[in-house]
């Protein structure tokens, strides 16, 4: 199945500080997501970038999904103490794999006022 | 819209007892429900996929006897620990999709604490 590796692990920054987290393949993928989890709780769906080189705004945070398929980014312009959470990618096993996802590891960010 | 229920949210049982969760989608249909567990400050791992009317599709090293899965309705699925043991204890979440390649929708998930 589909693998991705995402970096980096931990991230601390200072409130107004920019922050990016990235996530590479090793093969084409079909698609890639994107979802939040706030300390405690769930994962929530972010967005889904499907074309090669889109770039997709969602407030302060941007994604991109590179030329080939192979890598995307997340970025938070001006960090917020809202912003606190964990950052996973995730991607389409493949197949018939019924749309499961294999998540990266996920970034985890602190935001310090 | 998209809301997924999962219940209980927190359990705490002894050593051998039998754990039944409930994920449920309240304003949706999903022809597909699946199961991860999370370990504190690590990312999700799928155990199964669960599909309505059918048998769940159980991960490499996920133990089918140990975790049992049944999906009733394409509301409802319910994930049962059987004679859980310490080890068990885990972050239980599940989520629902309404179609194959669009996003999943996330329950609560159940922190489970086995004595």
């Amino acid at each position: 199945g589909q693998q991705v590796m995402q970096i980096p692990q931990y991230q601390h920054v200072q409130e107004g500080e920019d922050f990016t987290t990235y996530c590479n393949s090793s093969t084409t993928l079909s698609n890639i997501q994107w979802y939040k989890q706030r300390p405690g709780g769930h994962p929530v769906f972010l967005i889904q970038l499907v074309k090669s080189g889109e770039v997709k705004k969602q407030k302060r945070l941007t994604f991109q999904f590179g030329e080939a398929k192979k890598n995307s980014s997340l970025h938070i312009t001006a960090t917020q103490t809202t912003d606190v959470g964990t950052y996973f990618c995730a991607v389409n096993a493949g197949g018939t794999s019924y749309g499961k996802l294999t998540f990266g590891q996920g970034t985890i960010l602190t935001v310090h006022p | 819209g998209a809301v997924v229920s999962q219940h209980p949210s927190w359990v705490i049982c002894k050593s051998g007892t039998s754990v039944k969760i409930e994920c449920r989608s309240l304003d949706f249909q999903a022809t597909t429900m699946f199961w991860y567990r999370q370990f504190p400050k690590q990312s999700l791992m799928l155990m199964a996929t669960s599909n309505e009317g059918s048998k769940a599709t159980y991960e490499q090293g996920v133990e089918k006897d140990k975790f049992l899965i049944n999906h009733a309705s394409l509301t409802l699925s319910t994930l049962t620990v059987t004679s859980a043991h310490p080890e068990d204890s885990s972050f239980y979440i599940c989520s629902a999709q309404v179609r194959q390649h669009q996003p999943q929708h996330f329950g609560d998930g159940t922190r489970l604490s086995i004595l």
